[in-house]
């Protein structure tokens, strides 16, 4: 069963303007989520992450949200660069093992 | 800092036909990975190592898949015999020490069995 969703399977979204990337997930016993970005032919790439014990985390254009009452999880872009145009994972754990969303495919337009 | 190396980045093989995975970890890196990407998925971990002790082998079809990671630096992951739905990317990663860590990523190996 899926415990990591991620319901959109791609994106897009004009440089300049935020991309919000949106994830949900299943089991309560989560308490530590990231995000990973991958270009083609190449690893995931860790992006950023957000304890439970937080709801928002910042590291310049990438913001991370989480709402722990609905088990959902965001992250902002902005402003979006074509650069930024990748498959990003939405992944969460409880111990040692990271359980991945399927992956939204976000296109930066020029 | 090197970063995780693996190989080979891509193998076709028969399906019945035996396989084997190599990578190499960032240096003092105590934890490794393997996960399989079946296309449209998300990475799905198979094996988990604290230096060269399973931590987690839950999820590998221990039939067919096996891994070794001698004297807690290199992997080897292997499958015999593949099926046709061991096509996927394997996707090797370390962390420092594994606990809420970062995990670092390969470029991954595609396998494609026919």
């Amino acid at each position: 069963d899926q415990q990591v969703k991620q319901n959109s399977p791609s994106l897009s979204v004009q440089e300049g303007r935020i991309s919000i990337l949106n994830c949900d997930y299943t089991n309560s016993m989560f308490d530590y989520f990231l995000w990973y970005k991958k270009y083609p032919a190449e690893g995931p790439t860790f992006l950023i992450s957000i304890s439970s014990i937080k709801d928002k985390n910042e590291d310049g254009r990438f913001t991370v949200f989480l709402n722990k009452s609905a088990k959902h999880l965001s992250l902002h872009i902005v402003p979006s660069q074509p650069g930024d145009s990748a498959v990003y994972f939405c992944a969460a754990s409880f111990g040692y093992a990271l359980n991945f969303g399927k992956g939204t495919s976000l296109l930066v337009t020029p | 800092e090197a970063g995780v190396a693996q190989s080979p980045r891509y193998k076709i093989i028969e399906k019945r036909q035996s396989v084997a995975f190599w990578c190499n970890p960032i240096s003092g890196h105590a934890t490794l990975y393997w996960y399989q990407q079946i296309l449209g998925q998300g990475p799905k971990l198979l094996i988990q190592f604290q230096n060269n002790g399973v931590v987690d082998d839950s999820q590998l079809p221990k039939d067919r898949f096996s891994a070794e990671r001698l004297k807690g630096v290199d992997s080897t992951l292997k499958i015999q015999p593949a099926k046709l739905e061991d096509s996927a990317v394997y996707l090797c990663a370390s962390s420092f020490a594994g606990f809420k860590e970062t995990q670092y990523f390969g470029p991954g190996t595609r396998l494609l069995v026919l």
